[in-house]
């Protein structure tokens, strides 16, 4: 039963700390992304990988960080550094059979509260 | 700069008519559209595509329509049914983009009354 885990799926830390979010995959999918979603607005983009051991910056990079050491995993990093990590983070990922006409295969997110 | 607009934050139908979600977009190079559905503390699942050498594409009760020369791409619900309440966000690829690089609209929430 293929598909795409996110844990947990609420987080709740202190302002100040770092935290890390879990995103696997099943799906032998070699493209991974993170996005997150604000109430009123679409999903942004935040870090992407296309292959192991690469990953590239999207819309919205600053205060995030990502690894990508296996191609099953993508975890997420929301540092100190990001001025508001409170949202809704989803993880997704995509074949390249079609270059860059697949669809993307989405999570179930983790909505960060930092108090 | 939004290069992908759903100008309609909200949408309200009666079960059984058809549901009309509009999303325009200002970057010519985009050639892939989707279509996805939402529903709260979920994660997105995918609808529908069309490339643009397409103007249709059809699969069950949805229909996505491309208008190249507008910008504009359309997803029809026909007939609508209470399940397909939910957030559709329409996303654009392709082109001058980064490779597989997905840009989404805002979202626009659908209420389909029994």
């Amino acid at each position: 039963d293929g598909g795409i885990t996110q844990s947990p799926k609420y987080l709740f830390r202190k302002e100040g700390q770092n935290v890390t979010l879990s995103c696997e995959q099943n799906l032998n999918h070699d493209a991974m992304y993170w996005y997150r979603q604000d109430p009123g607005q679409g999903l942004r983009l935040i870090y992407y990988s296309q292959i192991v051991n690469d990953f590239q910056k999207g819309d919205i990079a600053e205060g995030y960080s990502v690894s990508r050491e296996k191609k099953e995993s993508f975890p997420l990093t929301v540092t100190s550094a990001q001025k508001n990590p409170t949202a809704f983070y989803l993880c997704a990922s995509s074949p390249r059979d079609r270059g860059p006409y697949n669809e993307q295969f989405f999570g179930p997110g983790t909505r960060l509260t930092v108090l | 700069d939004q290069q992908v607009k759903q100008n309609s934050p909200s949408l309200s139908v009666q079960e059984g008519r058809i549901s009309i979600l509009n999303c325009d977009y200002t970057n010519s190079m985009f050639d892939y559209f989707l279509w996805y559905k939402k529903y709260p503390a979920e994660g997105p699942t995918f609808l529908i595509s069309i490339s643009s050498i397409k103007d249709k594409n059809e699969d069950g009760r949805f229909t996505v329509f491309l208008n190249k020369s507008a910008k504009h791409l359309s997803l029809h619900i026909v007939p609508s049914q209470p399940g397909d309440s939910a957030v559709y966000f329409c996303a654009a690829s392709g082109g001058g983009t980064s490779y597989g690089k997905l840009t989404f609209g805002q979202g626009t929430i659908l209420t389909v009354h029994p």
